[in-house]
């Protein structure tokens, strides 16, 4: 059965590094997001993409985290320039059309 | 009033028992609802997807959406050890006038007991 993938599944580093989430969402889906999870919390949409271009962000999605679809099978999510509060679970979702999504094992993210 | 509002439990019951999860949500925009079900440190797996009022019926699982009253449950059937997790509803606004993201009840933890 297709799933959603995403590496690394851990990631620890220092507060104003850049890092990058990768993910390889379920191939025939055109619809791709990425979520966090804070230790103990909900899980916070962060935002959609769809045809090359986001379709929708939230507010905790500042200028310092973008996403890219750098080829025909990846889905990225950059911040730049990290912070205490970044530390999370972040998950990738896709769906082949604006239903339902699945989700990959996601990433934690860990900033010292 | 938060969005969405799930009792987080945590929920134990013996195995074999009748499991009811509930939701309330206050943004009567929602018109598609989901359940998924999370293991510790995990991602979320999908199990139900409903779309308005009814009843939808999977295996053991059988999800409810009472939209007048803003208010969806998922009953577990016989539920079994392997059923211990966390049990997130999270809903989406309709197709028209934009908006896939889904929000999400903060989680109900359960644990079936042998």
């Amino acid at each position: 059965e297709p799933e959603v993938t995403q590496t690394p599944s851990h990631q620890v580093t220092q507060m104003g590094q850049e890092v990058i989430l990768r993910c390889v969402p379920i191939s025939n889906h055109l619809y791709f997001y990425w979520y966090r999870q804070i230790l103990g919390q909900k899980v916070e949409f962060l935002v959609s993409f769809y045809n090359n271009e986001i379709s929708e962000k939230s507010e905790i999605f500042d200028d310092q985290f973008s996403v890219e679809r750098p080829d025909g099978s990846n889905f990225t999510l950059k911040i730049r320039s990290t912070k205490l509060e970044d530390s999370a679970m972040y998950f990738c979702a896709s769906s082949a059309k604006e239903e339902t999504q699945y989700f990959g094992p996601g990433t934690r993210l860990l900033v010292l | 009033q938060k969005e969405v509002e799930q009792d987080p439990g945590p929920l134990s019951v013996p195995e074999g028992a009748i499991v009811s999860l509930n939701c309330t949500y206050s943004n009567s925009a929602f018109q598609y609802f989901m359940w998924y079900r999370q293991y510790s440190r995990k991602g979320p797996e999908l199990l139900m997807y409903t779309y308005s009022s009814g009843n939808k019926e999977d295996g053991r699982f059988t999800a409810q959406v009472d939209k007048s009253s803003k208010y969806i449950s998922l009953f577990i059937r016989d539920s079994q050890p392997s059923d211990s997790a966390t049990y997130l509803c999270a809903m989406r606004r309709g197709l028209t006038g934009g908006g896939n993201k889904l929000t999400f009840g903060t989680g109900t933890q359960l644990k079936v007991e042998l």
